[in-house]
Parts: C-alpha cells; sequence; structure tokens
C-alpha cells in the first residue's frame, strides 16, 4: 500500500497570506489527524477528522482550520500567515472505524513526510 | 489525564554499543504506547508499538521495548548501536476518550552515534 501522502512537500509564503496544505491517508484509512511541528513547542496536535467530521481539535487559534472529503482526504487551511506559523506540518492517518472495537492496533497512526512551510 | 515524558533530551553513544532511550507515561485510561524515530527533514516512522498484547515489544531495526506498569515506563533499547540510528526518537501515548482518540507525543530524544 502507498504510504500517507503529503503537498506541497516545500512552501514559502509571506505574513498575512493564507496556505492549504494536503493530506492523501493511505488507501482505507479514515481517520487523518494534523500535528505542527517546530524546534521550540515540538509536536503539537492540531485536529482530527473521521467521516468529514472533526472530532478533536488542539489547542490552536481560529486561523487553523480544515476538513476531509468523502474520500478520506484532508486540508489544512491557515489565514493570516503569522511568522510563528512556520513548521513542518505533519499528517497522520490511522485505521480507526469510528467504533472501537477492542482492536488497539486500530489506533496506529502513519505518518505522512510533512510539508515545510516557511512563513516571511 | 494524559502525559509522556521522555527523560533524556540527549543521549550519545558509541557504535556498537546498546542503545537505552527512557520514556515514562501516566494515562488515565488503558493506552496504546508508540515509539517513532524521525530522520532530519523527514516525516515519523513507526518504531513499534504495545497495545497490550506482549510487555515486550519487539520492532523494526533490531529496536525493542518493554511495557513496566508498575514503574509506567516504555523503555526502547537496542543491543547495538547503528551509525544509520542516529536520530530523534518519540514516545508517543494514545488512548481513546470521549471524541475519539487523545494523542500525547514526549518531547523527544536526539540519539546520536559516535563511529
Amino acid at each position: 500500500k502507498a504510504g500517507v501522502t503529503q503537498t506541497p512537500r516545500y512552501l514559502i509564503k509571506t505574513r498575512g497570506q493564507q496556505v492549504t496544505l494536503s493530506c492523501s491517508p493511505i488507501s482505507g484509512h479514515r481517520s487523518v489527524s494534523w500535528y505542527q511541528q517546530t524546534p521550540g513547542q515540538g509536536l503539537q496536535f492540531l485536529f482530527e477528522y473521521f467521516s468529514e467530521t472533526q472530532r478533536n481539535k488542539g489547542n490552536f487559534p481560529g486561523r487553523f482550520s480544515g476538513r476531509q472529503f468523502s474520500n478520506s482526504r484532508s486540508e489544512m487551511n491557515v489565514s493570516t500567515l503569522e511568522l510563528g506559523d512556520s513548521a513542518l506540518y505533519l499528517c497522520a492517518s490511522s485505521p480507526y472505524s469510528g467504533v472501537f472495537t477492542g482492536d488497539l492496533g486500530q489506533e496506529t497512526q502513519y505518518f505522512g513526510p510533512g510539508t515545510r512551510l516557511l512563513v516571511l | 489525564a494524559q502525559s509522556v515524558t521522555q527523560l533524556d533530551s540527549h543521549v550519545s553513544v558509541s557504535e556498537g554499543t546498546p542503545v537505552l532511550l527512557r520514556c515514562n507515561y501516566s494515562s488515565s485510561y488503558s493506552p496504546s504506547l508508540f515509539w517513532y524515530v524521525q530522520h532530519p527533514n523527514k516525516g515519523l516512522q513507526l518504531l513499534l508499538k504495545y497495545t497490550s498484547a506482549a510487555t515486550l515489544v519487539k520492532g523494526i531495526n533490531g529496536f525493542e521495548a518493554e511495557f513496566k506498569k508498575s514503574e509506567t515506563s516504555f523503555h526502547l533499547t537496542k543491543p547495538s548501536a547503528h551509525m544509520s540510528d542516529a536520530a530523534e526518537y518519540f514516545c508517543v501515548v494514545r488512548a481513546l476518550n470521549t471524541g475519539g482518540f487523545k494523542t500525547i507525543f514526549g518531547a523527544g530524544t536526539r540519539l546520536f552515534v559516535k563511529a
């Protein structure tokens, strides 16, 4: 199976602009999560989607938003970019079905290579 | 509440010597525990996972980890380090709570391997 793919891999934007990042999960996976990774804050959870619904959200401002499509592909959007938004954005997919079956393996997340965003 | 503490921010070993990366966790629910590795400018690769089937878990590239509930630890070990093991390692707790799974990452341990 192909792994999680993220596009674009690298992006340069200026303050005030907006950006959209895309994530395609592993085939058959319906749960997608997004994380921000910075040297100062480490890995921080942004949000999680399942069946086109946001199920969990981290502690980020409303400038950060996301969505999931019927084919499980997900996008995240950051509006009014700030210098501090420069980071590696990671997407992860998991086989969680929406119903916990007792199989803890469905919690396993598989990560994409990330999109490195630089805000100037 | 859940938390993960990686006890060392940096670990340095010589090639061919054992590796020990320490992780302690706390969780209100029965968690799953994971170790991921991240090489420079790469995403996170799953090394191994504990999901209650066995307390000693074997992963890829010769790594293994032992779940010790009494010590709330999940330390990562490898008998003999290789230069290619130099990377950052993350211990992760994931548990089911209302609304879905919650994931907590440790701060990471950077492993240096000396020739």
